[in-house]
This record gives C-alpha cells, sequence and structure tokens, in this order.
C-alpha cells in the first residue's frame, strides 16, 4: 500500500527558509484523484493544515500561511515538497505529509507520513 | 485558530461508552461538508478513524462510529478499550480556509 516518508533539516534558524521533502512509495503520485498535503502539530498542541497540492499542479494554502508558503511536486522522483519562509520559533513542529482523497464534500486524509520535527532556533 | 471545537477531555472506565463532540460553523459542517475523525497514539501520526461523517476503514473496529447533525458532529467509542487512550481529531472542509480544519482535539482517558 501507498506509504509517505518526511525527510529535510531537524533545525532551521529564524527567518531561514523550512524545506521538506514526501516521498510516496508503493504507488504513483500521479495516479488517481487525490490531493496532496502537508499538516503541522506543534509540541503538545493541535494540527493544522498548511497546504495542498494536485498532481496536475494547483494548489491550495491555508490563509494564516499563504504569503510565506510554497508547495510544489515533481513526479519524476515521486515527491512533493514544502518552502516555508522567514521562520520564527512559532513555526517549530512536528510537520506531517499526507495523501487527501476527495469527494464532492470535502476531502479526508489517509495515509499519513510519520511525522518529521523541525525545529526553528538559532 | 481552529474552526472546529472539541472538548479538551473525556473519560470512561472500560466497556463503556464514551462520545467526543465536534461544533463547527456555516462555513464548515453547517455547509453540508463531511466530517472525518482521526486518533493520535502518543508519540505516533493521526490515522483515520472515520471518513465521510459514519464510514469505518478497513480495520477499524465497529466499536466506533461517527453522525452529523446541522452544524456539528459526534465520534462515539463503545466498549472502550484501554487501548483507545489517545488523542482523537475531527477535521471538515471549511470554505473560509478554501480547505481542512481540525478540530481542537479531544484526550480520551480510560479509567
Amino acid at each position: 500500500q501507498v506509504q509517505l516518508q518526511e525527510s529535510g533539516p531537524g533545525l532551521v534558524k529564524p527567518s531561514q527558509t523550512l524545506s521538506l521533502t514526501c516521498t510516496v512509495s508503493g504507488g504513483s503520485i500521479s495516479s488517481g484523484s487525490y490531493y496532496w498535503s502537508w499538516i503541522r502539530q506543534p509540541a503538545g498542541k493541535g494540527l493544522e493544515w498548511i497546504g495542498r497540492i494536485y498532481t496536475r499542479g494547483s494548489t491550495n494554502y491555508n490563509p494564516s500561511l499563504k504569503s510565506r508558503v510554497t508547495i510544489s511536486v515533481d513526479t519524476s522522483k515521486n515527491q512533493f515538497s514544502l518552502k516555508l519562509s522567514s521562520v520564527t520559533a512559532a513555526d517549530t513542529a512536528v510537520y506531517y505529509c499526507a495523501r487527501a482523497h476527495s469527494s464532492g464534500w470535502g476531502n479526508w486524509f489517509d495515509p499519513w507520513g510519520q511525522g518529521t520535527l523541525v525545529t526553528v532556533s538559532s | 485558530q481552529s474552526v472546529l471545537t472539541q472538548p479538551p477531555s473525556v473519560s470512561g472506565a472500560p466497556g463503556q461508552r464514551v462520545t467526543i463532540s465536534c461544533t463547527g460553523s456555516s462555513s464548515n459542517i453547517g455547509a453540508g461538508y463531511d466530517v472525518h475523525w482521526y486518533q493520535q497514539l502518543p508519540g505516533t501520526a493521526p490515522k483515520l478513524l472515520i471518513y465521510g461523517n459514519n464510514n469505518r476503514p478497513s480495520g477499524v473496529p465497529d466499536r466506533f462510529s461517527g453522525s452529523k447533525s446541522g452544524t456539528s458532529a459526534s465520534l462515539a467509542i463503545t466498549g472502550l478499550q484501554a487501548e483507545d487512550e489517545a488523542d482523537y481529531y475531527c477535521q471538515s472542509y471549511d470554505s473560509s480556509l478554501s480547505g481542512s480544519g481540525f478540530g481542537t482535539g479531544t484526550k480520551v482517558t480510560v479509567l
């Protein structure tokens, strides 16, 4: 079955850009009608949707992060990526990638990657 | 900043039934968008528990059930077991986000 795995630096300095990649295995990122999404969770807090990309290129971002977020896809590598610019300590969190299934009345996330902790600190 | 509100905690003895509420608004649940539920065991990624209001993925015990009415939804756990001790989150599409919104999360404690 499809599995997702996040990768990237675990430590990013304030004001720099956080970059993460999600590698999809067990299936093609281009098959089916899925959105590929990023979600984060600060320690001890709830989940926050960051954004999503459709393999044909369309994106949607959380309005609270939109000015700093870019999500892209590389179908040749079966990967999608997250860039978050001008980070601060408030961006410290576990970052998850997930596949979003879509219906006419919304979408749900399954499966999820195991998550990767990114700490913003000098 | 969560668009969906859940009680911080619920508890019950083994074998009992507990319910978790998820209250939304006219931009999400009230607009007709589906509600989905996730279980997050300590130190692990969330796992899909219920999708499309009341559908269980393969492998999820039938002790878990979901419902939706108006601007709210509920997750019920019957025959509570020690392994059900976890955080639970609801999620729905929100038109103000043009994307997904999550609930505030509920910690279930088995007494």
